[in-house]
C-alpha cells in the first residue's frame, strides 16, 4: 500500500513554456501533499504543501505565481511550472501524507526530471 | 530554526559488516523520526518511523531513538551493496505534519 505516482516522469520543454505534473495517490486519500525540488547531489527542498480544497502553502522563496499548485481532489495534486526557464531544471518529487493517520509518515511519488533547454 | 544534521560521507563499509547511520536534531520537542533511502536518481522511500524511545527493528534495520541526548540512529545488518544509497533523516515536531529533512548520509557497501 501507500503507493504514489507522478506523471510524467521525465519531461524537456523550451524555455517560455508551461509544464504540469500531476502527482496520484494510487490506494490511499491523501489529506496533505507536499512538492519538493532536488538539484543534483544536494537535498530536498520543501517548495510547498497543499492540502485538499485549499490554497497550498508555499515555502519562503517559493513564488507561488510561477509554481502553480492545485489539489483538486484527495488523490491529486498537480504542479505547473509557467514559463519555464533553464534554472528550473531540476527533479521535482511530491509525497503524500495518509488522511486519518495520526503518525506523519509520507510516501513519495518517483519523481518527475524537468529540463527546460 | 530546526535543524537535522547529518554527517554526509561516505561512509564505507565491507558486505556483510553492521552499518551505523546517525542523525541529530535541535528541537527537544521533536515527536516523530523517520529514516528514507534515496538511490541516485531516484525519489526517497520510506524504510522506518520511530516514536518513542528505544530500538525499533524491521528485518535487517534497526532505528534507535534517544530523545534526552536527540539523536535518532538506524543500523543496517549485514550490510549487501544494494544498500548503497544516501540515508535521510527527517523529523516532525510541535504538532507539525511538515517533517525538516537532514541533507543525507552516503553509504557504500563494498563487496
Amino acid at each position: 500500500g501507500a503507493v504514489v505516482s507522478q506523471h510524467p516522469s521525465r519531461v524537456i520543454c523550451k524555455s517560455g513554456t508551461s509544464v504540469k505534473i500531476e502527482c496520484r495517490s494510487l490506494d490511499f486519500q491523501a489529506t496533505t501533499m507536499f512538492w519538493y525540488r532536488q538539484f543534483p547531489k544536494k537535498s530536498l527542498m520543501l517548495m510547498a504543501t497543499s492540502n485538499e480544497g485549499s490554497k497550498a502553502t508555499y515555502e519562503q522563496g517559493v513564488e507561488k505565481d510561477k509554481f502553480l499548485i492545485n489539489h483538486a481532489s484527495l488523490t491529486l495534486s498537480t504542479l505547473t511550472v509557467t514559463s519555464a526557464h533553464p534554472e528550473d531544471s531540476s527533479f521535482y518529487i511530491c509525497s503524500a501524507r495518509i488522511m486519518g493517520q495520526g503518525a506523519n509518515e509520507q510516501y513519495f511519488g518517483p519523481g518527475t526530471r524537468l529540463t527546460v533547454t | 530554526q530546526k535543524e537535522v544534521e547529518q554527517n554526509s560521507g561516505p561512509l564505507s563499509v565491507p558486505e556483510g559488516a553492521i552499518a551505523s547511520l546517525n542523525c541529530t536534531y535541535s528541537d527537544r520537542g521533536s515527536q516523530s523520526f523517520f529514516w528514507y533511502r534515496q538511490y541516485s536518481g531516484k525519489s526517497p522511500e520510506l524504510i522506518m518511523s520511530i516514536y518513542s524511545n528505544g530500538d525499533k527493528e524491521d528485518g535487517r534495520f534497526t532505528a534507535q531513538l534517544n530523545k534526552a541526548s536527540q539523536y535518532v540512529s538506524l543500523l543496517i545488518r549485514d550490510s549487501q551493496p544494494s544498500d548503497s544509497a544516501t540515508y535521510l533523516c527527517a523529523v516532525t515536531s510541535g504538532g507539525s505534519y511538515i517533517p525538516t529533512f537532514g541533507r543525507g548520509t552516503s553509504l557504500i557497501v563494498h563487496p
